[in-house]
């Protein structure tokens, strides 16, 4: 079974400035490791997902840092903006199957 | 495309008594999740769905939880009886493949307050 952890739980940070938050995972699978952003009232969306094989993707002011050795993958945002105040998941798969074990949530608050 | 259903969007009903929730998933997707988030928590997976057979269901509450997907396209998870505890956001999610995570979408889901 995998096991996620998040951090931080919250995360308060000035308009323009970077958001980073980690994830630490247990068990390896050759699947993607994506990352979730929630607003109130609606359901998950994901936001951006990289593969094992791959250290880094960017996709516009997001970008994930894979770091497979120790088992930690970390969401950066860059010119955070209010707009981006939301909780964040990251998520891990399972060894086999399609199914996601998430991590607790982060609560990002971007102040104009 | 549209998106991942799901139906009533709020229920309170009181401790012992019984509550249904349906998901209809995006048109073509063969792979269904029913997940439990409770408030301030990430979601937990209840129980997956490959067209209608079940492929995994061992964090289900078997004793009050029952889930069915018939036809391989709806589905409806039941609470019955409710405790307390099972207040919580009830989401569904589907995919397209079982055979990897990619393009996982979820619905707003049901926010089941028992009191």
């Amino acid at each position: 079974q995998q096991q996620v952890k998040q951090s931080p739980q919250s995360l308060i940070v000035q308009k323009g400035g970077i958001s980073i938050i980690n994830c630490a995972y247990e068990n390896t699978a050759f699947d993607y490791f994506p990352w979730y952003q929630q607003f109130p009232g609606k359901g998950p969306a994901l936001l951006i997902a990289i593969r094992p094989d791959v250290s880094e993707k960017k996709e516009g002011r997001f970008t994930i840092s894979f770091n497979k050795s120790a088992k930690q993958f970390s969401l950066h945002i860059m010119d955070s903006q209010p707009g981006d105040s939301a909780t964040y998941f990251c998520a891990a798969p399972q060894t086999s199957g399609s199914r996601l074990t998430f991590g607790e949530g982060t609560q990002l608050t971007v102040n104009p | 495309e549209a998106g991942v259903a799901q139906s009533p969007r709020y229920k309170i009903i009181e401790k012992r008594q019984s509550v249904a929730f349906w998901c209809n998933p995006i048109s073509g997707h063969a792979t269904l999740y029913w997940y439990q988030q409770i408030l301030g928590q990430g979601p937990k997976l209840l129980i997956q769905f490959q067209n209608n057979g079940v492929v995994d269901d061992s964090q289900l509450p078997k004793d009050r939880f029952s889930a069915e997907r018939l036809k391989g396209v709806d589905s409806t998870l039941k609470i019955q009886p409710a405790k307390l505890e099972d207040s919580a956001v009830y989401l569904c999610a589907s995919s397209w493949s079982d055979r990897g995570n990619y393009g996982y979408t979820f619905g707003s889901g049901t926010r089941l307050t028992v009191v």
